[in-house]
């Protein structure tokens, strides 16, 4: 079975500060996204990783995923407070017989001024 | 058009109700797909429509039931909800690749439902 895990899973962090948000998954996928949602709101795309070495890049954010690690990073750079928001990692499992997009338990930032 | 379209926004219902839940998007994607979140966490996979063909998650009960009358257009049918079904229900749609072929499927998720079963 698949299974996502992200660290921390709360953060709070001093704008113009940085920091990496961790996400694990279980299984060989090549196909890694990120997800942010505001409180109250539905979920927008922020990346779409599809390779081992894959970086990307938005304002301060970056993601990076190692494929043979299993890993992704999400890292924000000289933080600010539009930031403030619940960034989720999904995978797709290899596996299954269908496109079954598999979500972390998320990670609750909050940059406080 | 690249929204995907939720109605309702909000539904309150009793135990014995019957209601429905919709969603459609016009992006001529392939697959459809219905999220449940409960607060503070991540969306969990309920029902896949991709390809004309659906696919369960088998933790979910049968008192949740999909409906894809055209490949815009993913229902999902409430009966005899318990007060614990209640939460942010969450649509979304894609282009998957397959897996063969190389390339993203990203998810287009609409505003949601917010139900609360009394």
């Amino acid at each position: 079975e698949l299974k996502v895990e992200q660290n921390p899973l709360f953060l709070s962090m001093q704008e113009g500060k940085n920091y990496t948000i961790y996400c694990n998954y279980s299984t060989t996928s090549d196909r890694l996204y990120w997800y942010r949602q505001d409180p109250g709101k539905s979920l927008e795309s922020l990346f779409v990783l599809l390779s081992n070495g894959a970086v990307k890049q938005e304002g301060r954010l970056m993601a990076s995923l190692d494929t043979k690690a299993r890993l992704s990073t999400l890292h924000i750079t000289a933080a600010v407070h539009d930031l403030s928001a619940t960034y989720f990692c999904a995978v797709e499992g290899a596996e299954t017989s269908y496109d079954k997009v598999i979500f972390g338990p998320g990670t609750s930032l909050s940059v406080i001024p | 058009d690249t929204e995907v379209t939720q109605t309702p926004k909000h539904l309150v219902m009793g135990m014995t109700n019957k209601k429905s839940l919709k969603c459609e998007q016009h992006m001529g994607h392939r697959a459809m797909y219905w999220y449940k979140q409960k607060a503070k966490k991540p969306p969990e996979l309920m029902f896949v429509y991709s390809y004309e063909k659906l696919s369960i998650n088998e933790s979910v009960p049968s008192r949740f039931s999909p409906e894809c009358p055209n490949s815009s257009l993913l229902n999902l049918h409430l009966h005899a909800l318990q007060p614990e079904d209640s939460a942010l229900y969450l649509c979304a749609s894609s282009s998957p690749p397959g897996r063969l072929l190389s390339g993203a499927n990203v998810l287009t998720f609409g505003a949601g439902s917010r139900l609360t079963v009394l």
